[in-house]
């Protein structure tokens, strides 16, 4: 079955620090990735997507992610976090196959910042 | 106003009652979802309209009822609900295409809870 893995369900890192938030997906073919964030009672924002082309996709919020087919990954990065970006983070697919855009989200990872 | 909205914000409601939810999308764009949030869960999709038609129901329950008048309008009709569907109901929209590399855009959410 077509899924979506986040293997982090909860993160904390230093105001400043590296962040890594990792996506792993089990697909046939190369499905569409996305990474949206969510702040607390808010909906869902779009941080960046990959369809095609330039594996190392930019997002906003200084964000950037990169697919590698080979470990069918696409995990979101960022060189230093600042407090506002605690929040919790998806990750999603869609099969390149789909007529609905249907989108299939990973349980969530949520990012905590230590001053 | 711009991108998607709900309303409302926050709705509390006894199981006898009935009750909608309403999105409203000002992007131009042709389908709309919607999705539910609940603790500890992935998001679930549970309708999805394109140029006002259904086009995926994921075996949601008779209790809830989507109404898409228009492909700017979504509505989910609730009656008779239960305390477990208590949850985070988020709309979006986006823009349909043949390949299915279409991005959607959340609107903010409807925080149901249900006594």
């Amino acid at each position: 079955a077509q899924s979506v893995t986040q293997p982090d369900i909860h993160i904390t890192v230093s105001e400043g620090a590296s962040l890594e938030l990792r996506c792993n997906y089990s697909y046939g073919a190369t499905p569409y990735l996305f990474w949206y964030v969510q702040s607390p009672g808010q909906g869902l924002q779009l941080l960046l997507k990959y369809f095609s082309g330039d594996t190392l996709v930019q997002g906003i919020k200084g964000f950037e992610a990169e697919f590698k087919r080979s470990q069918s990954s696409f995990n979101l990065r960022k060189p230093s976090v600042h407090w506002s970006d605690a929040a919790e983070y998806f990750c999603a697919v869609v099969a390149p196959s789909s007529n609905t855009g249907k989108l299939i989200f990973g349980q969530g990872t949520t990012l905590q910042v230590k001053p | 106003e711009t991108g998607v909205t709900q309303t409302p914000r926050h709705l509390v409601m006894g199981m006898t009652n009935k009750k909608s939810l309403k999105c409203e999308q000002h992007l131009g764009h042709n389908a709309m979802y919607w999705y539910k949030q609940s603790a500890k869960k992935p998001l679930e999709l549970m309708f999805v309209y394109n140029f006002k038609e259904q086009t995926e129901n994921n075996s949601v329950p008779s209790r809830f009822s989507p109404e898409c008048p228009n492909s700017s309008h979504l509505f989910l009709h609730l009656h008779t609900l239960q305390p477990e569907d208590s949850a985070l109901y988020l709309c979006a929209s986006s823009q349909p295409t043949s390949g299915g590399d279409e991005t959607q855009y959340f609107g903010p959410g409807t925080r149901l809870l249900v006594l």
